[in-house]
């Protein structure tokens, strides 16, 4: 079945700092990849996505690029700000007609510190 | 501005109590889902609905039911709460279109 892996965290960096959150998949197909953040006491928002190979998927300087031959989808950003702490999920949807689930890694917890 | 609400953010309930979890979405989504969050394990899906009336079963449907009967309401019920639901549990409601699914707070469930 489709599976998604995220580096471990916690992960913390220093403000301005160069951010990379790892992220491999397992699917069948060409599912469509995505990027949520949870931010203190909230629910989880869309960060970016990306819905086939080699798209780049961007919001509030954050990016990731599709890359069919690593299966990856690792979220980058150049200069990261204290407000970015907050959890980060890669999720994939697997690509058979009708599905309409999402399938989570399991988080990882970013904390900048000034 | 797209809203999904639960019903409550903290619920303490006892060993053996029906615990019902509202969920409403003011964005005329069809889709729906039900997840629970458990730090090291991340987001599991535990149902989702298609459609009034619909549901299927998510990765961990054991211990749990749903029930659809207005396109804006989903509702999560623990027949019997155990302390190993205790949880965050996460509604989201998915706009087709973009394929963005929209959550709500998270209700935070401890049973004792």
């Amino acid at each position: 079945g489709d599976s998604v892996t995220q580096m471990e965290g916690p992960v913390t960096l220093s403000e301005e700092a160069f951010l990379t959150i790892n992220c491999t998949y397992t699917a069948t197909g060409y599912p469509s990849l995505f990027w949520y953040v949870q931010y203190p006491g909230e629910g989880l928002q869309l960060l970016l996505k990306a819905t086939k190979a080699d798209d780049k998927g961007s919001n509030k300087g954050f990016e990731a690029t599709y890359r069919k031959e690593t299966t990856s989808f690792h979220l980058e950003k150049g200069s990261v700000q204290v407000s970015d702490s907050a959890v980060y999920f890669c999720a994939l949807r697997g690509s058979n007609f009708g599905n309409e689930k999402l399938t989570f890694g399991t988080g990882t917890r970013l904390t900048i510190i000034p | 501005d797209v809203k999904v609400t639960q019903s409550s953010r903290y619920l303490v309930k006892r060993t053996g109590e029906k615990v019902f979890l509202e969920c409403v979405q003011d964005m005329d989504h069809e889709n729906m889902f039900w997840y629970r969050q458990d730090p090291g394990l991340g987001l599991r899906l535990i149902y989702f609905s298609y459609d009034v009336k619909m549901k299927e079963k998510g990765d961990i449907p054991e211990g749990y039911s749903v029930s659809r009967e207005k396109k804006e309401r989903f509702s999560l019920i623990l027949e019997s709460a155990s302390t190993n639901q205790t949880s965050m549990y996460l509604c989201a409601s998915l706009r087709v279109f973009s394929y963005e699914q929209y959550f709500g707070p998270g209700t935070r469930l401890t049973v004792t």
